[in-house]
């Protein structure tokens, strides 16, 4: 099956730095990458949409100057954090959208621990 | 707004029986859902996915059900495994194009042996 990658697994940061956290599908393209958050105990919330090629497209409340994303290639995107703070401290996961079969299945990456000290 | 949502937050099963994870949708725009099961610090897994011009689709020990008239969906795990512990989690496309997903609150299923 598809398979996405994300990396760095986890990262601790000071407060004030900016990481970035690599999200790839292995196997496929995918034209569509989605970058979501998840604190514990939590559903998953969706952050961005980040279309190959084009600026990405991020939900209500999410700042983009914040959460910066770059789907350079169809196997690629990125989102940085940009002057993290502890209230950044989450899991974020990506997804990969790629049409296999007859479904528009998304692949979820294994997600990013992100610690903020 | 509209959301999904889920009536058992959590749900404990015997080894070796069935379970029945429920949810609710209220979006009528609606037409492809997905179930997906997440372990703990892992990124979610797809399980199975069903178009809303079907009402059951079978995999391997699991059937979705999609009732449209009652805007629910269902997932049954037959023959419940101690690995089938796990958060698991329905979403729905909202009707774009794009395929973003609405993801529900999310059942906890706890196998007992």
């Amino acid at each position: 099956g598809a398979v996405v990658s994300q990396h760095p697994s986890w990262v601790i940061c000071k407060s004030g730095t900016s990481v970035k956290i690599e999200c790839r599908s292995l196997d496929f393209q995918a034209t569509t990458m989605f970058w979501y958050r998840q604190f514990p105990k939590q559903s998953l919330m969706l952050m961005a949409t980040s279309n190959e090629g084009s600026k990405a497209t991020y939900e209500q409340g999410v700042e983009k100057d914040k959460f910066l994303i770059n789907h350079a290639s169809l196997t690629l995107s990125t989102l940085t954090v940009t002057s993290a703070h502890p209230e950044d401290s989450s899991f974020y996961i990506c997804s990969a959208r790629g049409l296999a079969g007859e479904s528009d299945t998304q692949y979820f990456g294994p997600g990013t621990r992100l610690t903020v000290l | 707004g509209e959301s999904v949502g889920l009536h058992l937050p959590t749900l404990s099963v015997q080894e070796g029986d069935n379970s029945i994870i429920n949810c609710a949708y209220s979006n009528s725009a609606s037409d492809y859902f997905i179930w997906y099961k997440q372990e703990s610090g892992k990124g979610p897994q797809f399980i199975i996915d069903i178009r809303s011009n079907m009402d059951k689709r079978q995999g391997q020990r699991v059937t979705v059900l999609l009732n449209k008239t009652v805007k629910h969906l269902s997932l049954q795990i037959a023959a419940t495994q101690p690995g089938d512990s796990a958060v698991y989690f329905c979403a729905e496309n909202i009707g774009n194009s794009w395929g973003k997903l609405q993801f529900g609150a999310g059942t906890q299923v706890v196998v007992t042996p």
